[in-house]
């Protein structure tokens, strides 16, 4: 069964430091990985996603991720936290084989830029 | 153009009563997906319609739950005989399904308090 991970429930970091949000997956075959944030009171946005090509993939609001397939991780990251970032980030994974079946969402981290 | 729409944005019910749930996906997006967000918690899948095909059911919690996509549009999800564990932020996403990498755009949610 696929399955998504993410290993911090909470990462609190200063504003103008570099953030990493983490993600591990568990997927049969080649995976389709997407990241989603959630600003409070708001629905899911989408940030960026892998699905084939370069491993870096750059998204919106200056985030990107660098999808490492020995290591099966996907984890997100930013050069200089903006207050701003403050949320609850979701990665999810599909899996390219038979993907009929529908996405499967981490836990989600809850990120706090601390001014 | 119009994203992905919700309604009602909130729902207060009694313990028992049946509830409705509508969203409207974005046009020509032929994918469309239910979720449920319990508070702070992540996303819970529900079910997955794919154009035509017959939905995938495999997330829903209880036959208490239905759901039903008239003409490929406008889906309704159905709670019947709602319990208190029902309440949570109902998110519904539609995507134009073509490869499965398709980016899924969210609705912003009906939050569902059931007393």
């Amino acid at each position: 069964a696929q399955s998504v991970a993410q290993p911090e429930d909470q990462v609190n970091v200063a504003e103008g430091n570099p953030l990493t949000v983490k993600c591990t997956y568990s997927v049969s075959g080649n995976p389709y990985l997407f990241w989603y944030v959630q600003y409070p009171n708001r629905g899911l946005q989408f940030l960026l996603k892998y699905i084939t090509g370069d491993n870096l993939v750059k998204g919106s609001y200056g985030f990107e991720a660098e999808f490492n397939k020995s290591q099966t991780s996907f984890h997100l990251k930013k050069p200089s936290a903006l207050v701003s970032d403050s949320a609850l980030y979701f990665c999810a994974v599909r899996p390219t084989v038979n993907y009929g079946q529908n996405f499967v969402f981490g836990p989600g981290t809850r990120l706090s830029v601390l001014p | 153009g119009a994203g992905v729409s919700q309604s009602p944005s909130n729902k207060v019910t009694e313990k028992g009563k049946d509830v409705e749930l509508r969203c409207d996906p974005i046009s020509g997006h032929t994918a469309l997906y239910w979720y449920r967000q319990s508070l702070g918690q992540g996303l819970e899948f529900l079910i997955y319609f794919q154009g035509n095909s017959a939905p995938d059911k495999s997330g829903l919690p209880s036959d208490r739950f239905s759901a039903e996509r008239t003409g490929g549009s406008v889906s309704t999800l159905t709670i019947q005989r709602t319990q208190q564990e029902d309440s949570a932020v109902y998110l519904c996403a539609s995507s134009p399904m073509t490869s499965g990498g398709e980016t899924q755009y969210f609705g912003p949610g009906t939050r569902l308090l059931v007393l």
